[in-house]
Formats: C-alpha cells, structure tokens, sequence
C-alpha cells in the first residue's frame, strides 16, 4: 500500500475520446505532481500542484487538463488524445512547504494506450 | 539548471554478484539526494535518501554515500538477488521551491539471473 491511488490502472481510448485519470492520496500531503513515462525516455513532469494552486505546467499540450479540487484529489483530463500520448502516467504527492526536501512518493500509474 | 546522469543500462548480473550504479549531479547549492526503484508494473519507490553531504542512505541492502566532493551518489549492493531485477532512478531535490520539485537520472535497468 503506497498511499497514493491510481484508477484506472489500464485505459485504452480512441483519439476521439474523452475521459479522465484519478489520484487519491491518503498521506496528508500538500502538493501532487502528474508524471509521463514513456518507453526509452527520461520521465516527464508534467504539472504540479501547491495547496490546490498549479504552480507548474511544462510545456504540456492542451490536450490535458489537470484538475485539483482538494489536497487529497487530482486529476488528469483526456480529450483527442494522440498516439504518442501512449505511456504510463504517474501521480506523486509529497509534503511541500515547510519541508519541502521530504520525498515524493508514487501511485502505480495508469497504462494508457491510444489506438 | 540542475541535472542527474546515471550510468547506461542495462546491468546484468548473476545472483549474489556486487551491484554498482553510478549517480553524478549538477545543482546549485545543497541538493537533497534520493534512489527509487520500479518494479514492472508498478510506480517509483523511494529506496533510501540522504540530505547531507557524507549522509549514507541505506535499506533492503543497498546503500549509497553523498559525496559532495565528487558530486555524486553511487548505488551499491554486495550481492544482489533476482528479486532486485527492477529499473533504479537517481533523484535530487535542490530545494527552491515550497513543494519539493525532483530532478530525476534516466533510470537504469538491472536484470539478475539466478
């Protein structure tokens, strides 16, 4: 039990589709991070959220959306996605300000493939 | 900018055989320093931490030494079990930040055979 929960676990979609990965983490953190990993790549940060502010978006295309509506909850929106988005995508939370050297701990990701 | 360059995989070795994977970093000031491991299937685990310079971390058998002189954070085990066939990523936290932003190495694959 890692603490931070990741449904679903696996999610096939068309391009066309719409739907939504769920975080939940249940160790009193205060900020949550969305990770890309992709085969034979280096992982990606892709936001990250302070107290429910996102205080780092890199360079991620509109195409997903993250939402934040509590310290405990985060989520990644998925719309025309395209078939490089396959990958596994990682939830993090960590106990930010004042400590903010503690480590990130990980769900087990969402494997999402894109036909 | 802060960065982390571990050595290239993958590592194959035989049971009970001495594990090493390199860790160097670049970052400014005094960076905390981590190791996770990733099962196949699974997400990062945190292995061990050190905060400090000359701080070992150590669990499960590896350990790793802050070297602040050399910049680096070398991963060591004295005999690795087939259990141990995961990918390992070195981490730093340079701080900066309220919320504990992570630098991450590429991972490195480990795979022991028995």
């Amino acid at each position: 039990e890692t603490g931070v929960t990741q449904t679903p676990r696996h999610l096939v979609m068309g391009m066309t589709n719409k739907k939504s990965l769920k975080c939940e983490q249940h160790l009193g953190h205060n900020a949550m991070y969305w990770y890309k990993q992709s085969a034979k790549k280096p992982l990606e940060l892709m936001f990250v959220y302070s107290l429910e502010e996102r205080v780092e978006n890199n360079s991620v295309p509109s195409r997903f959306s993250p939402e934040c509506p509590n310290s405990s909850h985060l989520f990644l929106h998925l719309h025309t996605l395209q078939p490089e988005d396959s990958a596994l995508y990682l939830c993090a939370s960590s106990q930010g300000h004042p400590e903010s050297n503690q480590p990130q701990h990980f769900g087990d990701g969402t494997r999402l493939s894109i036909l | 900018g802060n960065s982390v360059t571990q050595m290239e995989g993958p590592v194959t070795l035989s049971e009970e055989a001495f594990l090493t994977i390199n860790c160097t970093y670049t970052a400014t000031g005094y960076p905390s320093l981590f190791w996770y491991v990733q099962y196949p299937g699974e997400g990062l685990q945190l292995l061990l931490k050190a905060t400090k310079a000359d701080d070992k971390g150590s669990n499960k058998g590896f350990e790793a030494t802050y070297r602040k002189e050399t910049t680096s954070f070398h991963l060591e085990k004295g005999s690795v079990q087939v259990s141990d066939s995961a990918v390992y990523f070195c981490a730093l936290n340079a701080g900066g930040t309220s919320y504990g932003k992570l630098t991450f190495g590429q991972g490195t694959i480990l795979t022991v055979h028995p």
